[in-house]
């Protein structure tokens, strides 16, 4: 199983729809992330979780909402969203939040998101 | 003033030249910086982490200068599949774990 995985790979929903992204890691892991990428845009952090603790947020819209149930799986749960919410969003996860040594963190994929 | 910098490139190489990307950052109390790679619509990949005495990795060169700021990144006998878009990394100064992510550097090699 590659190091983090991410589903669904590609979402497509309206603007009233619910729903859940999905990231595990299989590296073991202490730190899970999630970042936006939007078109021609940097990469943006939104969330930060710490043994399963939330040690960052951002300053996102409550219209997004994450979960770590542990220290190998992290939700975002997505409600309302805007058609502006449309972008590449991309779990990372870290060894641990790196405070004596380099944060190596590590992607998955991305869920290519689209709301319409 | 971005808090990362990079030239968006493209640069348009051929198949085995040396080519290299700077990047500047805007807080001094920066601690840790890295060069990702990103294929068109994939993740970031870890190319390599930048350490104080620069660091070499096969073709790959990456150097530090704390005093004026920049990263480079050397890439030497560049081949087709070096294509991709490189990102300077830098962690913010108060965190070390709150990494900003430049706009990234575009490379093409053509054979």
């Amino acid at each position: 199983e590659t190091g983090v995985t991410q589903t669904p790979r590609h979402l497509v929903m309206g603007m009233t729809n619910k729903k859940s992204l999905k990231c595990e890691q299989h590296l073991g892991h202490n730190a899970m992330y999630w970042y936006k990428q939007s078109a021609k845009k940097p990469l943006e952090l939104m969330f930060v979780y710490s043994l399963e603790e939330r040690v960052e947020n951002n300053s996102v819209p409550s219209r997004f909402s994450p979960e770590c149930p542990n220290s190998s799986h992290l939700f975002l749960h997505l409600h309302t969203l805007q058609p502006e919410d449309s972008a590449l969003y991309l779990c990372a996860s870290s060894q641990d939040l790196g405070v004596r040594s380099y944060n190596e963190q590590f992607f998955g994929p991305g869920t290519r998101l689209t709301v319409l | 003033r971005k808090e990362v910098e990079q030239d968006p490139g493209p640069f348009n190489v051929p198949e085995g030249a040396t080519v290299a990307f700077n990047c500047t950052y805007s807080n001094s109390a920066s601690q840790s910086f890295f060069w990702y790679r990103q294929d068109c619509r994939k993740e970031p990949k870890l190319l390599m982490s930048v350490y104080s005495s620069g660091n070499e990795d096969g073709r790959f060169t990456a150097q530090l200068n704390r005093a004026s700021q920049y990263i480079s990144l050397l890439i030497r006998d560049s081949k087709l599949s070096d294509s991709a878009t490189y990102l300077c990394v830098v962690n913010r100064g108060d965190s070390s774990y709150k990494l900003i992510f430049g706009s990234g550097t575009r490379l093409l090699v053509r054979p």
